[in-house]
């Protein structure tokens, strides 16, 4: 069983939608969780950085932890076309430790 | 621009051959990790090193190594190359005295013939 778990989808929804990204985890030792999107295989862009459990907003994206239930989640409202890409979840048991990502969620968004 | 720049961009070379990859980290930021994306297996941590010294090691392959040289820059040395290391090789830095947001460069395109 992989550490992180993320549905690889893909994810295809009209624009201005609420999109749900979600995953879980095993390891109860991550503290650090972040989001980053990819585009194209181009190199992974930080979107959220959350340390511990709670819940995160930056614009139209919103990042929650429940340590609880080892599960993250993202959400993006109002989403645009220019939001389809690859959200990738990754998790990391130390402050600047090394991340483990899930394998991505590739989200289109229809116009 | 995440201010990680890693060159070369593309890199096309044949079994059994030797490359090396290069990565200069954000301005000020002592930590530098490598990855690796293949199509089937995602983004895999290969090696960490902070400020010169080997912080922790991921699957790296024995055919593998890492350095991080004064300057910070660092480079990571694939060798015996076989076909299935063809990937992407992303290099990212952090700054331990803050948060510790690790942030990515565009990547290395690996393709073995």
């Amino acid at each position: 069983q992989k550490e992180v778990e993320q549905d690889p989808g893909p994810l295809s929804v009209p624009e201005g939608a609420i999109v749900s990204l979600n995953c879980t985890y095993s390891n109860s030792a991550f503290q650090y969780f972040m989001w980053y999107r990819q585009y194209s295989r181009k190199g992974p862009e930080l979107l959220m950085y959350t340390y511990s459990s709670g819940n995160k907003e930056d614009g139209r994206f919103t990042a929650q932890v429940d340590k609880s239930s080892k599960y993250i989640s993202l959400f993006i409202r109002d989403s645009q076309p220019s939001d389809s890409a690859t959200y990738l979840c990754a998790m990391s048991a130390l402050q600047g430790g090394k991340l483990i990502f899930g394998q991505g969620t590739e989200l289109s968004v229809k116009p | 621009d995440s201010g990680v720049t890693q060159t070369p961009k593309h890199l096309i070379t044949a079994t059994g051959q030797r490359v090396t990859l290069r990565c200069s980290p954000r301005s000020g930021d002592l930590s530098v990790y490598w990855y690796q994306q293949s199509l089937d297996q995602g983004l895999q941590f290969l090696i960490q090193y902070y400020n010169g010294e080997e912080r922790a090691k991921g699957n790296i392959l024995e055919r593998f190594s890492a350095q991080q040289f004064p300057d910070l820059h660092s480079e990571l040395n694939l060798s015996s190359l076989e076909l299935g290391d063809s990937a992407l090789y992303f290099c990212a830095s952090s700054a331990l005295s803050k948060q510790g947001e690790a942030f990515f460069g565009q990547g290395t395109r690996l393709t073995v013939v």
